[in-house]
C-alpha cells in the first residue's frame, strides 16, 4: 500500500467544471509535489511545496491552482480545463527537497476532461 | 541541463531470464541516481538508489551501480518473474533539486 493517498482515483469533468484533487501523507515529509503524466511518458513536474510554501511552479497554466493547507495535505484546484489536460495526476512527497531524498508517489488521479 | 537517457523499449523476456536496462546520464556535479518502477494502474515506486560513485543500490533482486567514469546506472536482475512486468524509469537529482526522469522502459515478462 502506498503511504501517499490521493483522491479521487478517477475524475471526469467538463471544461466548465471546478474540481479539486486531494493528496495526503503522514510520513512527516516536508516537501510535496504535483506531477502530470501522459500515457507512455515520464511524469512532468508541475509544482513543489517546501515547508508548506510554493517553491517551484513549472510555468503551469493558471487553470491549475495548487494549495498546501498544512504539512500533510496538498490540493490541486482545477478550473476551465481543456481536453488536452486529461492525464494521470500524481502527488509525491519527500523528507525535504534535497537531492538524495527520494520521492514517495501516490497512485494518482486519472483525470478525463470532456 | 541535466538529462537521463534510457534504452528504448519495450523489452520482452521469458521468466527467469537475465535483465539489463541501460541508463546513462549527463549532469554537473555529483547527482543522486534512482530507479523507479510503475506497475500498471499505479504510481511510481522507488526501486533503488545510489548517492555517490561506486555505490550499489539493490532491492527485490534488482541491482544498479553508480559508475561515474561511464556516467551510467544500469539496472540488472538475474532472474525476472512475471510480476516484474512494469515500466522502469531511471532518474537523477542534481544541483537543481528537481527529479529528472528518463523516458521509461516497458518490461514484459512472459511465463
Amino acid at each position: 500500500d502506498t503511504e501517499v493517498t490521493q483522491t479521487p482515483k478517477h475524475l471526469v469533468m467538463g471544461m466548465t467544471n471546478k474540481k479539486s484533487l486531494k493528496c495526503e501523507q503522514h510520513m512527516g515529509h516536508r516537501a510535496m509535489y504535483w506531477y502530470k503524466q501522459k500515457a507512455k511518458k515520464p511524469p512532468e513536474l508541475m509544482f513543489v511545496y517546501s515547508y508548506e510554501k510554493l517553491s517551484i511552479n513549472e510555468s503551469v497554466p493558471s487553470r491549475f491552482s495548487p494549495e498546501c493547507p498544512n504539512s500533510s495535505l496538498l490540493n490541486l484546484h482545477l478550473h476551465a480545463l481543456q481536453p488536452e489536460d486529461s492525464a494521470l495526476y500524481l502527488c509525491a512527497s519527500s523528507l525535504w527537497t534535497g537531492e538524495s531524498s527520494p520521492l514517495h508517489f501516490g497512485n494518482g488521479t486519472r483525470l478525463t476532461v470532456t | 541541463g541535466d538529462s537521463v537517457t534510457q534504452m528504448e523499449g519495450p523489452v520482452t523476456l521469458s521468466e527467469e531470464a537475465f535483465l539489463t536496462i541501460n541508463c546513462t546520464y549527463t549532469a554537473t556535479g555529483y547527482p543522486s541516481l534512482f530507479w523507479y518502477v510503475q506497475y500498471p494502474g499505479e504510481g511510481l515506486q522507488l526501486l533503488l538508489k545510489a548517492t555517490k560513485a561506486d555505490d550499489k543500490g539493490s532491492n527485490k533482486g534488482f541491482e544498479a551501480t553508480y559508475r561515474k567514469e561511464t556516467t551510467s546506472f544500469h539496472l540488472e536482475k538475474g532472474s525476472v518473474q512475471v510480476s516484474d512486468s512494469a515500466v522502469y524509469f531511471c532518474a537523477l537529482t542534481g544541483g537543481s533539486e528537481k527529479l529528472v526522469f528518463g523516458k521509461g522502459t516497458k518490461l514484459t515478462v512472459n511465463p
